[in-house]
């Protein structure tokens, strides 16, 4: 197993524009977590998926945001309408019913 | 609510001397308490833990924390700095009771070694 993996690892989109990244768990972890991370601030929670349900979501995850994860294996967070403060790291995360959640290298998107 | 608090967004040590990244936390709850660290253009990885048990937990690379719950603190320290040691550093916090188990992170703390 390799970890978690997350692609693209950069995305560059102009402003308007949909953007979609994808998370491949760990093999067989039900618990699947989306984090924000702007510059010189930590991550902050973005939305919780256990097996395939979401079960919360943060304020900060407006309705231009949406994540989905069929079959509780893989997710897609999609951006619609991309706006200058997109811009930021996003990191998947998942875990097996435990405490330690093992992250991806994230998703860096650049808004221009 | 849960919060996280890092006190010095930098910290400058020389090589072979002793590191410290303070943290401290918020919790209505127990806590259960994190240290990762981010290298740049990478993701977290978690170097130590403290869920029960043991106040004093030891890590990887030689880190290890306390938690004090009379000071609400959980600091980091490593006894002698290496130049691979450079990165930032984001102490969280999250607890049992919760049924996401979501972190709450601290805005981190970027450590220099110098030679």
């Amino acid at each position: 197993d390799t970890g978690v993996s997350q692609n693209p690892r950069h995305k560059i989109t102009k402003r308007g524009q949909n953007v979609t990244f994808r998370c491949d768990p760990i093999s067989e972890h039900n618990r699947l977590y989306w984090y924000r991370q702007t510059l010189g601030q930590g991550p902050e929670f973005l939305t919780y998926f256990q097996n395939e349900a979401q079960l919360e979501k943060s304020r900060l995850l407006s309705d231009r945001f949406s994540a989905e994860r069929p079959k509780g294996s893989f997710s897609t967070l999609e951006i619609q309408r991309t706006e200058q403060g997109d811009s930021a790291m996003y990191l998947c995360a998942s875990s097996l019913d435990s405490l330690e959640a093992f992250f991806g290298q994230g998703t860096r998107l650049t808004v221009v | 609510a849960q919060s996280v608090t890092q006190l010095g967004s930098h910290v400058s040590v020389s090589e072979g001397a002793l590191v410290l990244l303070r943290c401290n936390y918020s919790s209505s709850v127990p806590p259960y308490l994190f240290w990762y660290v981010q290298y740049p253009n990478q993701g977290l990885q978690l170097l130590l833990k403290y869920t029960t048990g043991a106040t004093l937990v030891k890590g990887i690379n030689g880190f290890e924390a306390e938690f004090k719950k009379s000071e609400t603190s959980f600091h980091l320290t490593k006894p002698s700095a290496h130049m691979s040691d450079a990165a930032e550093y984001f102490c969280a916090v999250t607890h049992s009771g919760g049924a996401t188990n979501k972190l709450i992170f601290g805005t981190g703390t970027l450590l220099a070694v110098q030679p």
